[in-house]
């Protein structure tokens, strides 16, 4: 079954305003990452929240993590926009050592001047 | 944070061509090297997970005898595409694991492969 579907697929807005993804996934994790792919590159690595974590913060970002119904959310305040990208949510479900991540079909968000 | 490069970033080949490409982690070690296929406007797709020195573990449904995998060094993976055909063109990305950070990924600028 795949981890990290995505809602919504795509999101436009203006700057300044607040842009909220969700991503939904299927079975126990780890932890989960936020990641931020500008079109034709490579990944940034955005934030990674914990299973024993429920919210976390670095700079405009805010993810929260709620495990009882598998899903998480990021947040991106005061959007700008130079914050246009994809951004792809990915759960570790591995025991240990390095584990595979598992990639949801992403959001892509538009800022508009 | 920890830097993985790729080259070539583009490449274009004729049908029937293979294709290697690099993954290098430059100021880390990487035991642990993992190769992603993505194309237009989807998700990445793990293709298989490169350790250093052993076979590469490679995800259902992904041929290891068209996508081979070298992991031949802490620094260095390998990714060769043999016989590459025009459903191959794709977006490829690999990620190193960073010992010293567990469990993050940090990915590589990615290649474009165009068969013609």
């Amino acid at each position: 079954s795949q981890q990290g579907e995505e809602d919504p697929q795509a999101l436009s807005i203006q700057e300044g305003e607040n842009a909220t993804m969700n991503c939904s996934y299927k079975t126990s994790i780890n932890n989960l990452q936020w990641y931020r792919q500008n079109s034709g590159r490579g990944l940034v690595h955005l934030i990674l929240i914990r299973s024993n974590e429920r919210e976390k913060h670095s700079g405009r970002l805010r993810v929260t993590l709620d495990t009882s119904k598998k899903s998480s959310s990021l947040l991106i305040t005061a959007s700008r926009a130079a914050d246009t990208a994809s951004y792809f949510c990915a759960t570790d479900a591995g025991n240990s050592g390095y584990s595979t991540l598992t990639f949801g079909k992403g959001t892509m968000l538009l800022v508009s001047p | 944070g920890a830097v993985v490069s790729q080259h070539p970033s583009r490449v274009i080949c004729k049908s029937g061509t293979s294709v290697k490409i690099e993954c290098r982690s430059l100021d880390f070690q990487a035991t642990t090297m993992f190769w992603y296929r993505q194309f237009p406007k989807q998700s990445l797709m793990l293709m298989a997970t490169s350790n250093e020195g052993s076979k590469a573990t490679y995800e259902q449904g992904v041929e290891k005898d068209k996508f081979l995998i070298n992991h031949a060094s802490l620094t260095l993976s390998t990714l060769t595409v043999t016989s590459a055909h025009p459903e191959d063109s794709s977006f490829y990305i690999c990620s190193a694991g960073d010992a010293r950070s567990y469990n993050e990924q940090f990915f590589g600028p990615g290649t474009r492969l165009t068969v013609l």
